[in-house]
């Protein structure tokens, strides 16, 4: 069975500009999360999916901030326009119906410059 | 509100010493705790998770962690590290219905030959 997948692995951007970030989950699964590491500090609940809805997005930080996840599957979050402080470490992480085990992806690096 | 604290960022233990990693949490609720680890360029990996049954959780690769309430704590041990245990660990506390994650801000285990 597959494992959580992200895409791409990393990414650079210029400040300003845009870029969307893709998780697929663990097939099956209706909770997909998002956490992001920014360099130094701790891993950070982002949100959190139910299917396609969202249960939670109070970590969201601001409104560049785009998560969706249509139908329920593949989800995508879109950063626009990207800033300096944007940098880090993106995971997600996927878990049964009321599973408390999260499985999560190999994060997606990204770096504003 | 709940909340993990990692003593130590960084932890230096020789090949076959004892390994002890510090967690302790705050929790108004029981909570669910859970280990993961980081390998180098790797994604976060369950290492192990305490889901109120035993005190005393068994985890992967020879790991253990024992659940302390009056202490508020969830230290991990391996009794012999080795050398591919060189990694970073980090707790994390279970919140709510969502189980979303709260994260320590991780330990950095080396092992010196």
């Amino acid at each position: 069975e597959a494992g959580v997948t992200q895409f791409p692995s990393h990414s650079v951007i210029e400040k300003g500009q845009t870029v969307t970030l893709r998780c697929d989950p663990i097939s099956g699964h209706d909770n997909l999360y998002w956490y992001r590491r920014v360099m130094g500090k701790e891993i950070k609940f982002l949100l959190h999916f139910v299917k396609e809805s969202k249960q939670d997005e109070s970590g969201m930080p601001n409104n560049r901030f785009l998560a969706e996840r249509t139908g329920g599957t593949y989800s995508t979050l879109k950063v626009q326009p990207a800033e300096l402080e944007d940098s880090g470490v993106y995971f997600c992480a996927s878990s049964q119906e009321s599973g408390v085990v999260q499985y999560f992806g190999p994060g997606t690096r990204l770096t504003v410059t | 509100a709940q909340s993990v604290t990692q003593l130590g960022s960084h932890v230096s233990v020789s090949e076959g010493a004892l390994v002890l990693l510090r967690c302790n949490y705050s929790s108004s609720v029981p909570p669910y705790l859970f280990w993961y680890v980081q390998y180098p360029n790797q994604g976060l990996q369950l290492l192990l998770k305490y889901t109120s049954a035993a005190t005393l959780v068994k985890g992967i690769n020879g790991f253990e962690a024992e659940f302390k309430k009056s202490e508020t704590s969830f230290h991990l041990t391996k009794p012999s590290a080795h050398m591919s245990d060189a990694a970073e660990y980090f707790c994390a506390v279970g919140v709510d219905s969502s189980y979303k994650l709260i994260f320590g801000s991780g330990t950095r285990l080396l092992v010196r030959p």
